[in-house]
């Protein structure tokens, strides 16, 4: 089992700019979470995954915010026209889940993301 | 809908001494509890969770939490710290009642252990 993995680890870019994010979750989990967190804060929900289904998006995740998990597996989080608040570090999580809801989380180590 | 209150943002002790890192809770529904530990530029790791059964649970490292529904509280303790406990742990709520929505993890901001020598 390698855990849940996700590239790349830092993104410097420049405001106005496109970055997308991956997360390979743990193998055969079928839910997979993004959050984010900024310094001294704790992580917010952004959005999950059941299998390729996008559940649920936090009001948070502004419509320049965009995440995808096309087959299921890996999933990508898109932010388009970058700006200075979205620096932060963003993590992915994965659990797996059958039947009843007692999944329990899994954290990558995060991309951190820098916007000039 | 839930909240999380982690009552002290930075707790410093000395090492060997113990440590109580203090959260409370807000939810209109059943939840699931669980401690996570951060070390820097990592990502979050379990310490320990409750999901039912004895209010008493124990996780890795020696810690161990308890969760009191009176109180709406779960706090983590330590009877003996190390100098690698230095961290920043996080207590999070997930409502258990069933459904799509109930699938996230709300956060408190944090508290961070500093153990000195």
């Amino acid at each position: 089992d390698t855990g849940v993995s996700q590239d790349p680890r830092h993104k410097i870019t420049k405001r106005g700019q496109n970055v997308t994010f991956r997360c390979d979750p743990i193998s055969e989990h079928n839910r997979l979470y993004w959050y984010r967190q900024t310094l001294g804060q704790g992580p917010e929900f952004l959005t999950y995954f059941q299998n390729e289904a996008q559940l649920e998006k936090s009001r948070l995740l502004s419509d320049r915010f965009s995440a995808e998990r096309p087959k299921g597996s890996f999933s990508t989080l898109e932010i388009q026209r970058t700006e200075q608040g979205d620096s932060a570090m963003y993590l992915c999580a994965s659990s797996e889940t059958s039947g009843v809801i007692t999944d329990t989380q899994y954290f990558g180590p995060g991309t951190r993301l820098t916007v000039l | 809908a839930q909240s999380v209150t982690q009552l002290d943002s930075q707790v410093p002790v000395f090492e060997e001494a113990p440590v109580e890192l203090r959260c409370n809770y807000s939810s209109s529904v059943s939840v699931y509890l669980f401690w996570y530990v951060q070390y820097p530029n990592q990502g979050l790791q379990l310490l320990l969770k409750y999901l039912s059964g004895s209010t008493l649970v124990k996780g890795i490292n020696g810690f161990e939490a308890e969760f009191n529904k009176s109180q709406t509280s779960f706090h983590l303790r330590k009877p003996s710290v190390h100098i690698s406990d230095t961290a920043e742990y996080f207590c999070a709520v997930r409502g258990n009642a069933g459904g799509t929505s109930y699938g996230k993890l709300t956060f408190g901001q944090g508290t961070i252990l500093t153990v000195h020598p």
